[in-house]
């Protein structure tokens, strides 16, 4: 059974903050993807990464950044934390195939900055 | 790029009755079209995908078509029941990523 574990369901951290969020998988999977899921929009792809050290730009990584040292883990950053990333943090990862294999995800970090 | 629109953006129906959710895409590449389901509180779980080369899969109460020539998939759920309340999303990929569509909550009413 694959998993995808996310280090924190919940968190609150203040304005201007360094926050990382984990996540590990136990599957071997080349490929990684950080969401973010607001209301009405959806997931929306903030990075990814399809090997080790590897790291790419979803739609959305302004704010963000990611690090991949080890296959199974991939951390994002968020380097100042501001009011508007509040918001669920999804990681999933794949096999390769890259879009079009299942993409199995964590349990999400819903993250609240005050 | 590609862009992927989903409607509607709710759904009730009565419990027994059927479902469809629609999707659109633009990126004629496009070649896999996944459908996940995300209970209230728990993470997306794929419950069906199908790719370009076929027209339709079923599994069990639920299907989904595909339109090549029109850019659309549907995802369809009969005879539904309590258990389908959730919110589901298609996605669109062509060997790159997913594209994700926003949403659907579905409403089994009693």
């Amino acid at each position: 059974d694959v998993k995808v574990t996310q280090s924190s369901r919940y968190l609150v951290k203040r304005t201007g903050e360094k926050v990382f969020l984990e996540c590990v998988q136990d599957m071997d999977h080349e490929n990684m993807f950080w969401y973010r899921q607001d209301p009405g929009l959806g997931l929306r792809l903030i990075y990814f990464s399809y090997d080790v050290k590897m790291k790419e730009k979803g739609d959305i990584p302004e704010g963000y950044s990611v690090s991949r040292e080890k296959k199974e883990r991939f951390s994002l950053i968020l380097e100042s934390a501001s009011t508007n990333q509040t918001s669920m943090y999804l990681c999933a990862s794949s096999s390769p195939g890259t879009g079009n294999t299942e993409a199995f995800f964590g349990q999400g970090t819903r993250l609240t900055v005050v | 790029g590609e862009n992927v629109e989903q409607h509607p953006s709710t759904l009730s129906v009565q419990e027994g009755d059927s479902a469809v959710i629609k999707c659109t895409y633009s990126d004629s590449a496009s070649n896999y079209f996944p459908w996940y389901k995300q209970e209230l509180g728990k993470r997306p779980q794929l419950i069906i995908d199908i790719r370009s080369n076929v027209g339709e899969k079923k599994d069990q109460r639920i299907a989904v078509t595909l339109n090549k020539t029109a850019k659309h998939f549907s995802l369809h759920i009969t005879e539904t029941q309590p258990e389908d309340s959730a919110v589901y999303f298609c996605a669109a990929s062509n060997n790159y990523q997913l594209i994700w569509g926003a949403g659907t909550k579905l409403i089994i009413k009693p």
